[in-house]
Order: C-alpha cells, then structure tokens, then sequence
C-alpha cells in the first residue's frame, strides 16, 4: 500500500543530543513537510521540500536541519539549538498541482 | 501571509446532535481549502477540500463544508454526529503549487452519549 512511514513512533533522548526522524513516502510525491505540533497551536511549518536537493525553510526552522537525497526520503534531525524540542512531529507529502497534503503516523519526541 | 482562524477550541456535543466547526482565512488569491481530521496520537486524515466550483463540498464521514468568500469562511458541518467523530479537527489554507500549507490551530470535538 502506498503511504508515508515515520520512525521511529517514540523518541526519548536527553537534553543537548542531536536526533533524527526518519520520513518515508511511496507516493511519488514531488513535494515534502515536516510540522511540529503542540497542544493547542495547531500545526507549524518546520521545512519543506518540492524537489530533490532543495529544501525551504518554514516558520519555525530555527534549530532543526533537513536533507532531500532521495524523492522518497526527507529526514529530519533535531539539533541541540532547538530550545523546546518535546513535541509530535508530523512528514507529509504532496504531489503539486493537487494541493492535497497526505500524512505520516506522526513522532512524538521527548527529551529529558 | 496567510492564516487561518478557528475560533472555537473546544465544542461538546450530544451524539445524534449537529455539529458546526468553523474556519475563517486570510489568503491573498483564490484559496485551496482543507479540512483534516486527527484522532490522538495519530496523523491528519483528509475530509475534504475546495479548489474551485460549487461552494458546498461534500466530504467522507457525511461532512460537509460550504465556502464563503464574501466572509473569508469555510465552515464544517455534520448533520448528526456519532461518538467516532469525537477528534481534532483542522482547517487549512494554501496554494496548489507545492508551497506552503497553513493550519489553524484545531477544534477538539468531545460527543457525549
């Protein structure tokens, strides 16, 4: 079945280490995002992604970093530079033209 | 810039009852519209969405949602809800050409038995 795959689902790492979330599609989509979601603030725009090797940043792009090798991959790593980084983060991806975004299961980060 | 309003941060509703959720925008062309749904812990599935056309969409779930330029709106109904519907519901506003999606910031929708 097609569908975006996020890992890993549970994250716990502890304050000033580096982590990366993996985000997988099988969609052919050109395009992909990454959100943050807290309680109550809806979804944030982190980065996104309309074509291999070029990436924009979102709103909140302070203190995360993104990678687009592959069509199908768009990984994202969460820096030490992240002053609040426990939160749920959400991959989605979009073929342009359609406006659709489709999304993965979601990562929930923790840090100690 | 864009933005969307959800005005209401939580609606408690009686199952078999009505259920309205609404969705206000501030985009500087023709929008593209979207209504997702997230149950916890889970991603955003889609319900709906408005490109263009008849301003009353019909969704997955039996909702619907009707668009209102003259208010900047994109309300979401349901005629009667079950207990299933109790989620988070997002409005979302962008463009077809790959950029940015904006997102309000949610209606947590509780349904009493």
């Amino acid at each position: 079945d097609g569908g975006i795959t996020q890992s890993p689902k549970y994250l716990f790492r502890k304050e000033g280490q580096n982590v990366t979330l993996s985000c997988e599609q099988n969609l052919n989509h050109d395009a992909m995002y990454w959100y943050r979601q807290d309680p109550g603030q809806g979804l944030r725009l982190i980065y996104y992604s309309q074509i291999v090797n070029d990436f924009q940043k979102g709103d909140i792009a302070e203190g995360y970093s993104v990678s687009r090798e592959k069509k199908e991959s768009f990984p994202l790593t969460v820096t030490s530079a992240q002053k609040n980084p426990t939160a749920f983060y959400l991959c989605g991806s979009r073929q342009v033209g359609t406006g659709e975004l489709f999304f993965g299961e979601g990562s929930r980060l923790t840090v100690l | 810039a864009q933005s969307v309003t959800q005005p209401d941060i939580h609606i408690t509703v009686s199952e078999g009852a009505s259920l309205e959720l609404r969705c206000n925008y501030s985009y500087g062309a023709t929008p593209y519209l979207f209504w997702y749904v997230q149950s916890p812990g889970q991603g955003l599935q889609l319900l709906l969405k408005y490109f263009s056309g008849d301003t009353l969409v019909q969704g997955i779930k039996g909702f619907e949602a009707e668009f209102k330029r003259s208010q900047s709106s994109f309300n979401l109904r349901k005629p009667s809800v079950h207990w299933s519907d109790a989620a988070e519901y997002f409005c979302a506003v962008g463009a077809a050409a790959g950029n940015k999606l904006t997102f309000g910031g949610g209606t947590r929708v509780l349904v009493k038995p």
